[in-house]
């Protein structure tokens, strides 16, 4: 699996624009990123699946330069409700591993 | 649209008891998974289940056993429960090769004392 690099943590305020990076500089050519969200006391749930260029949802965007060895989730506006930890998962693989992942805290 | 469901939500063992936790999902998935997340470490896969009828173990199966009763459930047993294996239990299920799609329970906090 490649492995993946991402901040520990990150604080923001509400209604900014939160971006986290992670960095996969092993990428195979067959691998997707995902990023995963986890609220206190809950499992884990998708947010987003990329390959190349930008891809954009309801939740959150997620860009992917053209050499694919980093990647960058963009929350738009955040709320209080976004302050999560955010995993970054890099695989082509269906048994996921999680690392730590980056604790995301939004002040009001 | 319950999703998967875990039972039970909380638990203490007294080391060396044992005990089953049960895990069951209504979306037809092929795939069930059992992970363990402890502070600082992120989840680490324990056990998965490819498709019914078979097991494999993953990042830290040692102490733990699994069953995959039937499509919908997949339950994992620890026979002899040591403090070391206090942690937050989840399990999730997902179609074969659908890594974007998993979907977790609500998970199971077991303290073993």
């Amino acid at each position: 699996l490649a492995k993946t690099t991402q901040p520990i943590s990150m604080d923001s305020y509400e209604g900014q624009e939160v971006n986290i990076t992670c960095s996969h500089n092993n990428i195979a050519t067959n691998d997707y990123i995902t990023w995963y969200q986890q609220f206190p006391s809950q499992g884990p749930r998708f947010i987003i699946q990329g390959y190349k260029t930008k891809v954009t949802n309801e939740v959150a965007s997620l860009f992917i330069p053209a050499d694919r060895k980093s990647s960058t989730l963009s929350l738009p506006r955040v709320s209080l409700s976004d302050t999560a930890v955010y995993y970054c998962l890099v695989l082509n693989d269906y048994k996921l591993s999680f690392g730590a992942g980056t604790t995301v805290t939004v002040r009001a | 649209n319950a999703g998967v469901t875990q039972t039970p939500k909380f638990q203490v063992l007294k080391t060396g008891q044992s005990m089953t936790l049960q895990c069951a999902q209504d979306m037809n998935h092929n795939s069930m998974y059992w992970y363990r997340q402890d502070p600082g470490m992120g989840l680490r896969l324990i056990y998965y289940s490819a498709s019914e009828g078979t097991t494999d173990k993953g990042e830290v199966p040692n102490g733990y056993n699994v069953s995959r009763l039937n499509k919908r459930e997949f339950s994992l047993r620890l026979e002899s429960a040591a403090p070391s294996q206090t942690s937050v239990y989840f399990c999730a299920s997902s179609e074969a090769q659908d890594f974007y799609g998993y979907t977790f329970g609500s998970g199971t906090r077991l303290t073993v004392v």
